[in-house]
This record gives structure tokens, C-alpha cells and sequence, in this order.
């Protein structure tokens, strides 16, 4: 079983469209949560980064930890054409005396419009 | 532009052959991660640096090799490469060591045949 398990789609929705994101977890050490977001041929950019259980939202972006369930997600609201990229999900906690994020495989999301 | 440049952005070896990808990380951060992202596997987390010492490996193979010089560029080294070796070699850097934010560069895509 691998440490982080992401279902990698597509994901395929119309625009406007509440998306979920969701990722499991076994590593039950682990204390940061992170979305990333890939465009095609570009690196990963930080999309949300949250520390233990909870919510957060930042404009369209709600993601939520759930650390009893090993479980994260990230929820999009009116979904646009531009928010088609690949999300990743990633988390790290201490791994001998150094913080290592783990990263899920990624889903694919496309909008179309 | 998240600020970490990656050198070359696509490059095509042979079998056997020995490769060097370069990595400037942003400004001010001391640590350099590099990650290895293929369709199959998602994003492996391969070795990190901080400020110039190797504090954390992963999944790296015994051909590939890494450092950190004195004014904080990093390089990783691919040697007796394989076909299997072809992916996008990401780097990425932080201010700490992996609590916060990584910030990615665009990749080294490298291809084998």
C-alpha cells in the first residue's frame, strides 16, 4: 500500500461545477497538508497548506484534513476552464530530523465549458 | 515564476551515457529537494540537500548522485543511464527544511533511447 493514495481521474466537469479532490493517507505521522496544482509542462505550484485537522478556504478553495480518517480534501466552487490542470495532494510530517513531503499521483481535472 | 531555475529543460542521451541537470534554488533558501515525476510512479522524492549537507534520500539509485555547492546550486548527476530513467526531474526549494512551502522549477525532461 502506498503512503498516499490519490485517484488519478480524469476528472472531467462543466464549468461552474463544485470539484472534489480527495486523497488517503497511512502514515499516521504525518502533520502538514498540501494541494498543489501542475499545468501541463510546468512544475507543481502551492495551491492551499494546512497544519493538522481543520478547514481552510482561500477564494474558491476550501481544503479539509480530517486526521482521524487519514483523509484530505480540496474542494473547488465555480469551477473555470483555467482551473484544468493536475492536483496534487501532498503531506509530510518528521522522518529523521527532516521533513520530506510525500505526493499522490496526481488527478487529472478538466473543465470544460 | 516561482524563482528556481532548472537547466536543461529537455535533454536526449543514449543508453549509457552520463547526465548532469542543474538546479538554482530561490533567493534566500537553503534547502534543495530533487523529485523524479513519470506517468506510472507520480512524484518520487529522491534526495535533499541544506545548506550544502545531504540531510534526507529516497528512492535514489546508486547510478545517480547529487550535491550542493557553496552558493547553494544544486546538481544531479545520472549516470549509466537506462531507458527507464526517461522522466522530468523536478528540483525544488524551501527557506526551511520542509515544513513550509517547496517551490518547484519547470523540470529537466529527460529522454533515453
Amino acid at each position: 500500500q502506498k503512503e498516499v493514495e490519490q485517484d488519478p481521474g480524469p476528472l472531467s466537469v462543466p464549468e461552474g461545477a463544485i470539484v472534489s479532490l480527495n486523497c488517503t493517507y497511512s502514515n499516521s505521522a504525518f502533520q502538514y497538508f498540501m494541494w498543489y496544482r501542475q499545468y501541463s509542462r510546468k512544475g507543481p505550484e502551492l495551491l492551499m497548506y494546512t497544519y493538522s485537522s481543520g478547514n481552510k478556504e482561500d477564494g474558491r478553495f476550501t481544503a479539509q484534513v480530517d486526521k482521524s480518517s487519514k483523509y484530505i480534501s480540496l474542494f473547488i466552487r465555480d469551477s473555470q476552464p483555467s482551473d484544468s490542470a493536475t492536483y496534487l495532494c501532498a503531506m509530510n510530517g518528521p522522518s529523521g530530523g527532516s521533513y520530506i513531503p510525500t505526493f499522490g499521483r496526481g488527478t487529472s481535472l478538466i473543465v470544460h465549458p | 515564476d516561482s524563482g528556481v531555475t532548472q537547466t536543461p529543460k529537455h535533454l536526449i542521451t543514449a543508453t549509457g551515457q552520463r547526465v548532469t541537470l542543474r538546479c538554482s534554488p530561490r533567493s534566500g533558501d537553503l534547502s534543495v529537494y530533487w523529485y523524479q515525476q513519470s506517468l506510472d510512479q507520480g512524484l518520487q522524492f529522491l534526495i535533499q540537500y541544506y545548506n550544502g549537507e545531504e540531510r534526507a534520500k529516497g528512492n535514489i539509485l546508486e547510478r545517480f548522485s547529487a550535491q550542493q555547492f557553496p552558493d547553494l546550486h544544486s546538481e544531479l548527476n545520472l549516470s549509466s543511464l537506462e531507458l527507464g530513467d526517461s522522466a522530468l526531474y523536478f528540483c525544488a526549494s524551501s527557506a526551511g527544511q520542509g515544513t513550509g512551502e517547496l517551490f518547484f522549477g519547470e523540470g529537466s525532461r529527460l529522454t533515453v533511447l
